[in-house]
């Protein structure tokens, strides 16, 4: 199994529908992140959380909000999507926030 | 801010050849640098790291050494093969601070290599 498993891998969806995707991981790390990815600009940082209490905005939090349910549980929702937040989204966890990232296979969100 | 500058793509090689993706930096403090690989369909994994000026990092026959005074970070192999065809990406980040934990990433590089 997966260490860090994202569901659904893939989805479309329409404009202005609530959307929510989920990240879940069993390497017992606090640190979770969503990322972003579009052709050319690489990744981008939707939010961070460094414990099940402590959730921050990253460089591009408008229109998103996340969830941290458990350690192990970080979700990712598009209140109301728009067809410019289509893009790969990656889950990623870290034992300390300066080591290395643990990335899932992503979440392929087409937005119609 | 932080940026991460790479080379622009795609890269095109035989396999065999020689490889180098260069990427540059523009930082605040003194980061940790990394390259992390994506294979088609597939999550970003860490290739290698370096924690301070003149580490080299090295795994799976890439190599990429910690340049402070030219704030650089190329990623180089001297034998690719048709496995190698990913993209590649140049990221850093900090042990401390107000950027600790966040990973600044460059635009990614593709990388095909044909038999």
């Amino acid at each position: 199994d997966a260490d860090v498993t994202q569901t659904p891998r893939n989805r479309i969806t329409k404009t202005g529908k609530r959307i929510m995707l989920e990240c879940s991981q069993t390497k017992g790390h606090d640190r979770m992140y969503w990322y972003r990815q579009d052709p050319g600009l690489g990744l981008r940082l939707i939010y961070y959380s460094f414990d099940v209490k402590d959730i921050n905005k990253g460089e591009i939090s408008d229109g998103y909000s996340v969830s941290r349910q458990a350690q192990a549980k970080f979700s990712l929702s598009l209140e109301s999507a728009i067809p410019n937040q289509t893009a790969l989204y990656f889950c990623a966890t870290s034992r300390q926030g300066w080591q290395p990232q643990h990335f899932g296979d992503g979440t392929r969100l087409s937005i119609l | 801010g932080d940026s991460v500058t790479q080379m622009e793509g795609p890269v095109t090689l035989s396999e065999e050849a020689f490889l180098t993706i260069n990427c540059t930096y523009t930082a605040t403090g003194y980061p940790s640098l990394f390259w992390y690989v994506q294979y088609p369909g597939e999550g970003l994994q860490l290739l290698l790291k370096a924690t301070k000026a003149d580490d080299k990092g090295s795994n799976k026959g890439f190599e990429a050494t910690y340049r402070k005074e030219t704030t650089s970070f190329h990623l180089e192999k001297g034998s690719v093969q048709v496995s190698d065809s990913a993209v590649y990406f140049c990221a850093l980040t900090y042990a401390g601070g107000t950027s600790y934990g966040k990973l600044t990433f460059g635009q990614g590089t593709i990388l095909t290599v044909h038999p």
